[in-house]
C-alpha cells in the first residue's frame, strides 16, 4: 500500500492566518491526490481533487498544490468555519488516506 | 440532489453479522464505482471496499478481506455491504462515498458521502 504522511498532525492558528499542510507519499502518485475536510460529526468533503482542481462550490481561499511524492493544501486566510480536520487521498493505487490534520484556534 | 443514505448500523456481538444498506438519488448510480469507508471513534479513515459500476471489479482491504463481502443493485439504485465474523476493531462509523467521475474516467476523488451509520461490536 501506498502510505501518506501528514505535517502537522494539529496546527493551532488564529483567524485570517495562511495555513499550509503537507502530505508526502511513499512512492510517487503523479496528481491522483485529494484533500478532505472534516467537521466533528460529519462526513468527509471533497475539497481538491487532482492535487490542485477546487471542488465546486468550495471557497478560493483554498488551494492544492505539488506532484509525485509532496503535495500541499492551503488556506490563504482561515475563516472561522475552516476550523476542522483535514485529510489527504492518493488513488494512484488502492486509495489510502493520510492520518489527519486537527486546525483548531488558537 | 444527490443523496446517499446509510441505514443498517447498530450494536452486535463479537462473531455476529450486519448488512449495511446505501440508498442512492439525483445521479445515473449504474455509471459509478462506490466506495465503503469506515473511521473508528477518534481515528482516520480507512477505505474498506470499492466496487465498480457493473460489479466486476471488486476490491477490499486487508482488514476485511475474507469477512465483508460489497454489492450493487443498479436498478434499485443500492450499495451493500455484507459483515460477517465482526470484531471489536471493526467498530467504526461506517461511510458509503460516489466517486467524482464516472467510471470512465479515473477516479480523482469521492464527492459525495452518506451521513455514516455507526457499527458497534461489544458483547
Amino acid at each position: 500500500d501506498i502510505q501518506l504522511t501528514q505535517s502537522p498532525s494539529f496546527l493551532s492558528a488564529s483567524v485570517g492566518d495562511r495555513v499550509t499542510i503537507t502530505c508526502r507519499a511513499s512512492q510517487g502518485i503523479s496528481s491522483y491526490l485529494a484533500w478532505y475536510q472534516q467537521k466533528p460529526g460529519k462526513a468527509p468533503k471533497l475539497l481538491i481533487y487532482a492535487a490542485s482542481t477546487l471542488q465546486s462550490g468550495v471557497p478560493s481561499r483554498f488551494s492544492g498544490s505539488g506532484s509525485g511524492t509532496e503535495f500541499t493544501l492551503t488556506i490563504s486566510s482561515l475563516q472561522p468555519e475552516d476550523f476542522a480536520s483535514y485529510f489527504c487521498q492518493q488513488l494512484s493505487a488502492y486509495p489510502t488516506f493520510g492520518q489527519g490534520t486537527k486546525v483548531e484556534i488558537k | 440532489q444527490v443523496q446517499l443514505v446509510e441505514s443498517g448500523g447498530g450494536l452486535v456481538n463479537p462473531g455476529g453479522s450486519l448488512r449495511l444498506s446505501c440508498a442512492t438519488s439525483g445521479f445515473t448510480f449504474s455509471d459509478y464505482y462506490m466506495n465503503w469507508i469506515r473511521q473508528a471513534p477518534g481515528k482516520g479513515l480507512e477505505l474498506i471496499s470499492y466496487i465498480n459500476s457493473s460489479a466486476t471489479t471488486i476490491f477490499y482491504a486487508d482488514s476485511v478481506k475474507g469477512r465483508f463481502t460489497i454489492s450493487r443493485d443498479n436498478a434499485k439504485n443500492l450499495l451493500y455491504l455484507q459483515m460477517n465474523s465482526l470484531r471489536a476493531e471493526d467498530t467504526a462509523v461506517y461511510y458509503c462515498a460516489k466517486d467524482r467521475h464516472p467510471y470512465y474516467y479515473d477516479s480523482v476523488g469521492f464527492d459525495y458521502w452518506g451521513q455514516g451509520t455507526l457499527v458497534t461490536v461489544s458483547a
